[in-house]
């Protein structure tokens, strides 16, 4: 089953706008983490975020995090058109023992020039 | 280079045939993993493997076989491939989940299976 769910499924914005991104899970976790995906590329990692941090900053990128709800945002502030891309969170899931991260199924972000 | 590698980028394979996919990484980490990515489902996770010899399944195993002989080596096979197997693999890996780093990943093979 999928931990972690994006809203919106998508996302057109002009270039220079703020880009809000949404992500809900449904159990207790460790971190959650957000991933970059270029078209035909593979993922990666823009910034992790701990289950006792409630907002962390990476230059242009502000992480919140609400454990009481669930849920997680990612703001890209001032967009530009390379900003363009999917974004996934990631979770940690415990199954059978293990420890593995899940990730929901992205939002597709679209930066107009 | 360091990084993490996968072969082949593109492959073709007929319905019924064994097919295997190469993982290569250079960071001496000990997890890694084998997500496919399909259009609606996001990253299911195939198989992961926490260190040499150890090999756990993910959420979508079946059909899928994983080895890890060497530390730096993950290496996915299909046994008989379908084509509900048509799909982008990824491989990645990390020290550790929960890493502050996360999650290194190769730039896939997109498989098809005709």
């Amino acid at each position: 089953s999928q931990q972690g769910e994006e809203d919106p499924q998508a996302l057109s914005i002009q270039e220079g706008e703020n880009a809000t991104m949404n992500c809900s899970y449904k159990t207790s976790i460790n971190n959650l983490q957000w991933y970059r995906q270029n078209s035909g590329r593979g993922l990666v990692h823009l910034i992790l975020i701990r289950s006792n941090e409630r907002e962390k900053h990476s230059g242009r990128l502000r992480v919140t995090l609400d454990t009481s709800k669930k849920s997680s945002s990612l703001l890209i502030t001032a967009s530009r058109a390379a900003d363009t891309a999917s974004y996934f969170c990631a979770t940690d899931d415990r199954v059978g023992g293990g420890f593995k991260t899940i990730f929901g199924a992205g939002t597709r972000l679209f930066v107009k020039a | 280079d360091a990084g993490i590698t996968q072969s082949p980028r593109y492959k073709i394979t007929e319905t019924g045939r064994q097919v295997t996919l190469m993982c290569h990484q250079t960071w001496s980490h000990s997890y890694m993993f084998w997500y496919r990515q399909d259009l609606g489902h996001g990253l299911r996770l195939i198989y992961y493997s926490a260190a040499a010899d150890i090999t756990d399944k993910g959420e979508v195993p079946d059909g899928y076989v994983v080895s890890r002989s060497k530390t730096e080596n993950f290496p996915l096979t299909l046994e008989s491939a379908t084509r509900s197997q048509t799909s982008v693999y990824f491989c990645a890996s990390s020290e550790y989940p929960g890493a502050a780093d996360g999650y290194t990943f190769g730039s896939g093979t997109r498989l098809t299976v005709v």
